[in-house]
């Protein structure tokens, strides 16, 4: 069965790093998410994207984050400066339609923890 | 700003009888819900769905129910099964034409299933 992968599993950074998290989403699907869940706390919505450009984000979607999709592939999510409130599991969530009844389907997710 | 509640962190069931898990909703533009279940270190995986035409949808053991005028859902699975311990997201979006919300996500309730 097709499924969302992500890497790295784990990711350790400094302050002020930048990070790339990578996805790749499945095959045949159009439309791309991210969400993060901070340790204790819900999963949230980040960002959705379609046809190489933003679609929705969220008010934590600051001038730090940035998404793209460098090839017909993969799927990052880059944060250019890290604070320690980043520490988070970052999901990747792909869905083939954007209209009705469309279910998105997650990855394992990304870890990251910023010292 | 918690639009979508799940008041009942946890769960605990024995093995063969039914599991209800509540969820409730103060955003009237919502207008599809979808439970995910989540084991620890993995993403969300997609269970059910339900669109706000409806009232009820029902796959193998899991039925979920939607009640819009109380803004209320709840999934239902039976009989209970250990694998089935995990913790359950409820979420909901508003979806139109050419365009959808990410997921709006409750806290999750921890479901234990007892032998």
């Amino acid at each position: 069965e097709p499924e969302v992968t992500q890497t790295p599993s784990h990711q350790v950074t400094q302050m002020g790093q930048e990070v790339i998290l990578r996805c790749v989403p499945i095959s045949n699907h159009l439309y791309f998410y991210w969400y993060r869940q901070i340790l204790g706390q819900k999963v949230e919505f980040l960002v959705s994207f379609y046809n190489n450009e933003i679609s929705e984000k969220s008010e934590i979607f600051d001038d730090q984050f940035s998404v793209e999709r460098p090839d017909g592939s993969n799927f990052t999510l880059k944060i250019r400066s890290t604070k320690l409130e980043d520490s988070a599991m970052y999901f990747c969530a792909s869905s083939e339609d954007f209209g009705r009844q469309e279910t998105q389907y997650f990855g394992p997710g990304t870890r990251l923890l910023v010292l | 700003d918690q639009q979508v509640k799940q008041n009942s962190p946890s769960l605990s069931v024995q093995e063969g009888r039914i599991s209800i898990l509540n969820c409730d909703y103060t955003n009237s533009m919502f207008d599809y819900f979808l439970w995910y279940k989540k084991y620890p270190a993995e993403g969300p995986t997609f269970l059910i769905s339900i669109s706000s035409i409806k009232d009820k949808n029902e796959d193998g053991r899991f039925t979920v129910f939607l009640n819009k005028s109380a803004k209320h859902l709840s999934l239902h699975i039976v009989p209970s099964q250990p694998g089935d311990s995990a913790v359950y997201f409820c979420a909901a979006t508003r979806q139109f034409e050419g365009g959808a919300d990410g997921l709006t996500f409750g806290k999750g309730t921890h479901l234990i299933i007892q032998p």
